[in-house]
């Protein structure tokens, strides 16, 4: 079965840096889009970055553009989101996530999820 | 950016009755809207896709419909498990992917 299973969460200084890793097992990783997405404690789903399945295409939500970074390794099969200039504001549980459609020229239906990694900036 | 506007913000009903459950879009987003199921401590699952289309292993008590900037979920008939919170989502115009604020389905 599909698994996703998020780390690299914890506690980090706002203006430093964090890089969350997503595991991904039971389905061909190279042939899906591949989602970060993030919830901060009483508010909802935000959407944080995509990257296509070959890696070629990366899109982010604007707040996070030059901040954050997606990348993959299919070698590894792992998902990565790197994370410079933390702020308060980006303390959430941040959720690796699937495309739901392989090869997908035009994603954006996400399923499955992994269970998150919560970040939280806090001095 | 599509703004996703739910209502209403939260849902008090009892097992057996049926739940509507309402999404409204800025702009149009054609049929390129999703509902997900949040319950808590635990990861968002897909329901619906393409407004319409169940997600699979997805009861068929859940079903969406609507288009362009108006669109519904309904649960015909509430089971214990269906007390959640559920978003809607876009993915017509983007970047970004953008999601409602949510609308809290609980217990009457």
């Amino acid at each position: 079965q599909v698994q996703l299973v998020e780390s690299g969460g914890g506690v980090v200084q706002p203006g430093r840096s964090l890089r969350l890793s997503c595991a991904a097992s039971g389905f061909t990783f190279s042939s899906y889009g591949m989602h970060w997405v993030r919830h901060p404690p009483g508010k909802g789903l935000e959407w944080v970055a995509l990257i296509w399945y070959d890696g070629s295409i990366e899109y982010y939500v604007d707040s996070m553009k030059g901040r954050f970074t997606i990348s993959r390794d299919k070698s590894k099969n792992t998902l990565y989101l790197q994370m410079n200039s933390l702020r308060a504001e980006d303390t959430a549980v941040y959720y690796c996530a699937r495309d739901l459609e392989p090869y997908s020229g035009s994603p954006g239906w996400v399923d499955p999820w992994g269970q998150g990694t919560l970040v939280t900036v806090s001095s | 950016e599509i703004v996703l506007t739910q209502s209403p913000d939260t849902l008090s009903l009892s097992p057996g009755e049926r739940a509507t459950l309402s999404c409204r879009a800025s702009q149009s987003v054609s049929s390129y809207l999703a509902w997900y199921q949040q319950k808590p401590g635990q990861a968002p699952r897909l329901l619906i896709y393409d407004a319409s289309n169940r997600a699979t292993g997805i009861p068929a008590r859940f079903s969406g419909s609507g288009s362009g900037t108006d669109f519904t979920l309904t649960i015909s008939s509430l089971e214990p498990e269906d007390f959640a919170v559920y978003y809607c989502q876009q993915r017509s115009n983007w970047p970004p992917i953008t999601f409602g604020q949510g609308t809290r389905l609980e217990i009457k």
